[in-house]
């Protein structure tokens, strides 16, 4: 089992560009989650999904979209890119309240 | 204030040493997890726990629901032990709120 993926690893973009950062797992979870991780400050949720078809807003959701179209999918989107939004993206997904993250995407926006 | 307060932020430790990494929260919880950020940014689940302790291997973790407070203890401390620790309170819904974390890092 290859766990929890992400797509791309790395990714610089200018303002006002827009990209989608893919989230894929093969444990058949039904909750997933994308959290972005800044210096001097925890992880903190963005959107979270409890299952296919369903997303929910978590706590710094503004700037993003999310879909959860396939179960072993969860999108994260942003339309307009800016420098506020440079982070290290982590998506999880949980079983029995354990949660198993992918590695991390790095985006710079400049 | 912090919802999630860790202490220390930074504890450098030589091999071999006993370690504690305290947590508090504020908010009411279902259950509190740690959880190890590798120096590559891997993060993996240590523990989950609602109650008492749990062990596993040279970790030890603790959690005292009344005072909401929990311990991380690594017993037998080695430099593959570095890494930043994150103390992780679960609300409702499966949400975890995240505490900065603690740098341990144990010298040779």
């Amino acid at each position: 089992n290859a766990g929890v993926t992400q797509t791309p690893k790395f990714r610089v973009l200018k303002t006002g560009q827009s990209m989608t950062l893919l989230c894929a797992q093969d444990m058949n979870h039904e909750y997933m989650y994308w959290y972005r991780q800044d210096p001097g400050m925890g992880l903190r949720l963005i959107h979270y999904s409890v299952g296919e078809g369903t997303t929910a807003k978590g706590e710094v959701p503004d700037g993003y979209n999310v879909s959860r179209l396939k179960k072993q999918n969860f999108l994260l989107g942003l339309e307009s890119a800016a420098p506020s939004q440079t982070s290290v993206y982590f998506c999880a997904s949980s079983y029995r309240l354990v949660q198993y993250f992918g590695p991390g995407t790095r985006l710079t926006v400049t | 204030k912090n919802e999630v307060e860790q202490s220390p932020q930074n504890l450098t430790a030589q091999e071999g040493e006993f370690i504690t990494i305290n947590c508090s929260y504020s908010v009411g919880i279902s259950a509190l997890h740690w959880l190890q950020q590798h120096p590559g940014g891997g993060i993996v689940s240590l523990f989950m726990l609602s109650s008492g302790k749990k062990k596993h291997g040279r970790l030890i973790a603790t959690i005292n629901i009344q005072e909401k407070h929990s311990s991380l203890h690594i017993t037998a401390s080695h430099p593959r032990d570095s890494a930043v620790y994150i103390c992780a309170p679960e609300t409702s819904g499966s949400r975890l709120t995240f505490g900065e974390g603690t740098q341990l890092t144990v010298n040779p």
